[in-house]
């Protein structure tokens, strides 16, 4: 079965440090690699994907993610965090390693900014 | 161009009763799902139309249904309300069942008591 591991339950940041959520993930067959960012009692809003093509995937709001076959990994980082990047950030996988399946997700990381 | 809407944005119920809740997709969209996110956890799948049926399904009771109508909105009901069922309850649409990301809505917050 298809599953999501997000380590770190909560990740801190200095206002300008570069940040890393880290996600690693188990599919059988080709990942389908999602990130979301969900702001307090708010919907999930998309950032990036990853699908076939480059590692280095860059979404909305100057973030990025580099997938990683060997190790399973797909880590979410910006160069420059800011304050208002505090948010909970889920990264998730497509179910049945295809096109069609369901969102899995994982459990969340929440990140603090701070100035 | 309106995304995806959800109503009630919250309501508050009491074990035994029953509650639906509603979704419009994102203009263009014709797939919708629907997740149940547990305070503190990721959203969890419940299930997903798609040409007015249910296509797929999570780990959900039969407590648990659904509707999608021809202007492809959908419903969520749910039955004999448990307290375990209070919940923020997420609706994502998208354009066919493509590889490609889910839009969500903002949710709607279930309360049982």
């Amino acid at each position: 079965a298809q599953s999501v591991a997000q380590p770190e339950d909560q990740v801190n940041v200095a206002e300008g440090n570069p940040l890393t959520v880290k996600c690693t993930y188990s599919v059988s067959g080709n990942p389908y690699l999602f990130w979301y960012v969900q702001y307090p009692n708010r919907g999930l809003q998309f950032l990036l994907k990853y699908i076939t093509g480059d590692n280095l995937v860059k979404g909305s709001y100057g973030f990025e993610a580099e997938f990683n076959k060997s190790q399973t990994s797909f880590h979410l980082k910006k160069p420059s965090a800011l304050v208002s990047d505090s948010a909970l950030y889920f990264c998730a996988v497509r179910d049945n390693g295809g096109s069609q399946g369901n969102l899995i997700f994982g459990k969340g990381t929440k990140l603090s900014v701070k100035p | 161009d309106a995304g995806v809407t959800q109503s009630p944005t919250h309501l508050i119920k009491t074990r035994g009763q029953q509650v639906t809740l509603r979704c419009s997709p994102k203009s263009g969209h014709d797939t919708v799902s629907w997740y149940q996110q547990a305070l503190g956890q990721g959203p969890q799948f419940i299930f997903q139309y798609y040409e007015e049926e249910e296509r797929q399904r999570g780990n959900f009771p039969d407590r648990f249904s659904g509707h999608q109508f021809p202007n492809y909105s959908s419903e969520l009901n749910v039955n004999a309300l448990l307290l375990g069922d209070s919940a923020l309850y997420l609706c994502a649409s998208s354009p066919g069942q493509g590889a490609g990301e889910l839009f969500f809505g903002e949710g709607s917050r279930l309360t049982v008591l």
